[in-house]
């Protein structure tokens, strides 16, 4: 079965760094690939997503994401993050023969010092 | 609001009794989806719907849990003899699906939460 696997739980970090969070995923085929963002208090959000073509990609808010197919990887990367990043990110593939299920990791809680 | 819409938004019960809720997808978005999230976790796949029909459903949607759209456009998510397990914020999506893509963008809805005594 295809998983997803976020391997950081929580992360703080002070105004101005830079933030790396990893995901991995587990399936052979092609996927579509996607990062989601939940603020305190509000729906979630689609921050970026990777279909086909070029595997950095960017997204609101200045994130981007690069998809490394060879270590089955879509790592989110901000080079300075603000105390409004505060959120929980998902990391989620959906499954390219299967164009409904989106398959979403157990998310990491991103906390900015001001 | 022109978003998915969830009713209600919070909904605490009693272990055995049964609740139903509601979400209204974006106006004309042809696919609706529900996921369940626990704390800690992030949201799972319960099942989805094109138009009116069911087309695919989890293995963690038991024979308790039965979702409906009878007309394709707001879907109900009914659990019956509710257990504490049952406890999670149901989320509803919604979708635009046109036929010549192999994804489209799921929009998600703030989530009822569900809290059985």
């Amino acid at each position: 079965a295809q998983s997803v696997s976020q391997h950081n739980h929580h992360v703080i970090l002070s105004e101005a760094a830079s933030l790396e969070l990893g995901c991995n995923y587990s399936y052979g085929g092609t996927v579509n690939l996607f990062w989601y963002v939940q603020y305190p208090g509000q729906h979630l959000q689609l921050l970026l997503k990777y279909f086909s073509g070029d595997p950095l990609v960017k997204g609101i808010k200045g994130f981007e994401a690069e998809f490394i197919k060879s270590k089955f990887s879509f790592n989110l990367r901000k080079p300075s993050v603000q105390w409004s990043d505060t959120a929980e990110y998902f990391c989620a593939v959906n499954v390219y023969s299967s164009a409904s299920k989106i398959i979403f990791g157990s998310g990491t809680r991103l906390s900015i010092r001001p | 609001d022109t978003g998915v819409s969830q009713n209600p938004r919070h909904k605490i019960t009693k272990r055995g009794q049964n609740v139903t809720f509601r979400c209204d997808p974006i106006s004309e978005h042809n696919r609706l989806y529900w996921y369940r999230q626990t704390l800690g976790q992030g949201p799972e796949f319960l099942t989805y719907f094109q138009n009116e029909a069911q087309l695919e459903k989890s293995r963690l949607l038991s024979d308790r849990f039965s979702a409906e759209r009878p007309k394709g456009s707001f879907s109900t998510l009914e659990i019956q003899r509710t257990e504490q397990g049952d406890s999670a914020m149901y989320l509803c999506a919604s979708s635009l699906d046109v036929g010549n893509s192999l994804y489209n963008e799921q929009f998600f809805g703030p989530g009822t939460r569900l809290t059985v005594l």
